[in-house]
């Protein structure tokens, strides 16, 4: 079965220091999203994106943050200048079309501790 | 703005037995998607069951099952036969239907699963 794939599983960083995660949406996607859960608490909507431009985001996703697909296969997140309250699980996400109700299907997220 | 509840931080169920985990929502909406979803240790987040708000049937998906209840924005996963493997975190979460962008999931903050032997 497609699924989404993540990288890296974990990540630790300097505060202050550049981030880029890494995930491969599944192929015939065409929505793609980043999620965020801080341990212990729920899993939170950053943003998402279609055609090469962001549709979403949310109050989280702040100039810190930006997306990117590069190519055919990859979407990042950049978090240009860490800070300790950015330690995280991050979660890539893809969909079908948007119709809202097209699952959403996870990756196993990255592990972001900064430090 | 919508926010889903989930008002059992733990439930606890023997193995073989039934177990139901409640979950509510606010919206003014009138059609939108529910789903719940399942994080094992793992952390994956791995989709268990959705429900359209527009079908009265209740979702069914082997030994998970929903009720639905629009009018009281109540939708509670059921799961018959308990397995070891369904110890797990299980979320809540909301989707309004879009007119043009892709809205998020909102998640409740999850009821942690534990399966007694």
């Amino acid at each position: 079965e497609p699924e989404v794939t993540q990288t890296p599983s974990h990540q630790v960083t300097q505060m202050g220091q550049e981030v880029i995660l890494r995930c491969v949406p599944i192929s015939n996607h065409l929505y793609f999203y980043w999620y965020r859960q801080i341990l212990g608490q729920k899993v939170e909507f950053l943003v998402s994106f279609y055609n090469n431009e962001i549709s979403e985001k949310s109050e989280i996703f702040d100039d810190q943050f930006s997306v990117e697909r590069p190519d055919g296969s990859n979407f990042t997140l950049k978090i240009r200048s860490t800070k300790l309250e950015d330690s995280a699980m991050y979660f890539c996400a893809s969909s079908v079309r948007d119709r809202s109700g097209n699952t959403i299907y996870f990756g196993e997220g990255s592990w972001l501790t900064v430090v | 703005a919508q926010t889903v509840t989930q008002s059992q931080p733990e439930m606890s169920v023997q193995e073989a037995e039934t177990v139901t985990l409640s979950c509510t929502y606010d919206t003014s909406e009138s059609d939108y998607y529910l789903f719940w979803y399942k994080q094992p240790p793992s952390r994956q987040m791995i989709l268990v069951i959705r429900q359209e708000a527009y079908k009265q049937q209740n979702a069914t998906e082997n030994r998970f099952s929903v009720n639905f209840q629009k009018a009281a924005k109540s939708f509670s996963l059921k799961i018959s036969d308990s397995q070891l493997g369904d110890a797990a975190m299980y979320f809540c979460a909301y989707r309004r239907i879009s007119g043009g962008g892709a809205d998020g999931l909102t998640f409740g903050k999850g009821t942690h699963l534990i399966i007694q032997p």
